[in-house]
């Protein structure tokens, strides 16, 4: 059974850079029927699509925090991280990793496996 | 890209039978059958409940049904208990090979 964990700090000063990792068990992330991404909730809010990457390293990011983010994959480590840079307290949330399915035979377009995610806090 | 339109909250009785409603454009919900629907109790990872539009995964409720018309999906929740009691949204795919998640429902049961 595929799990997924999120590490990282849990507090970010105001224009720095956050730094999260999800580490994949129990599966490969290499796979062609998956890609690989991060989901967050801002407290009292609802859920918000960061971003994206293919094990081959290719990306998909929103476009409102495109300028902001990177996501890369160790295919060696079975991990992908999430950099968000000049934060601020809008980017207080719960950050969660997740498994996109996008091959045949897979729930297509669904995120069916997440991490149980973690809080991120941005204050000086 | 704006968040797709769910109804703040929606309550009903045990065994009563709830629809919620995701309404987004042309260029996400109504131009893709990739719209899938997510349960989520605080404090824990959100669990998928349908994708690309109506299907279950296994292990989920028959309770659980959806559908999509036009550019709105709904989800139907049948014979409401209360552990149903939880935050819905919907997600789906759009034309700039992105996702968008719905603006969320919170379902009470009452």
């Amino acid at each position: 059974q595929m799990q997924l964990q999120e590490s990282g700090p849990g507090l970010v000063k105001p224009s720095e850079t956050l730094s999260l990792t999800c580490t994949v068990s129990g599966g490969s992330i290499i796979s062609s029927s998956y890609y690989w991404g991060w989901v967050r909730q801002p407290p009292g809010k609802g859920l918000e699509w960061i971003g994206s990457i293919y094990y081959t390293g290719s990306t998909y990011y929103n476009p409102s925090l495109k300028s902001r983010v990177t996501i890369s994959v160790d295919t060696s480590k079975i991990q992908f991280s999430l950099r968000l840079t000049s934060v601020t307290a809008a980017d207080t949330a719960v950050y969660y990793c997740a498994r996109r399915a996008s091959g045949s035979g897979t729930p297509l377009g669904a995120f069916d496996i997440w991490g149980q995610g973690t809080m991120v806090t941005v204050s000086s | 890209q704006s968040a797709l339109t769910q109804p703040a909250s929606v309550s009903g009785s045990p065994g009563q039978s709830i629809t919620i409603s995701c309404t987004g454009t042309s260029s996400d919900v109504g131009g893709y059958n990739y719209v899938s629907w997510y349960q989520h109790h605080p404090g824990k990872a959100p669990k998928l409940m349908i994708y690309e539009v109506s299907n279950r995964p296994s292990g989920v409720s028959n309770r659980f049904s959806a559908s999509k018309s036009g550019n709105t999906a709904s989800l139907t929740i049948s014979g409401l208990q209360t552990d149903d009691e939880a935050d819905y949204y919907c997600s789906s795919y759009t034309s700039s090979s992105t996702y968008v998640f719905g603006t969320g429902t919170k379902v009470t049961v009452l």
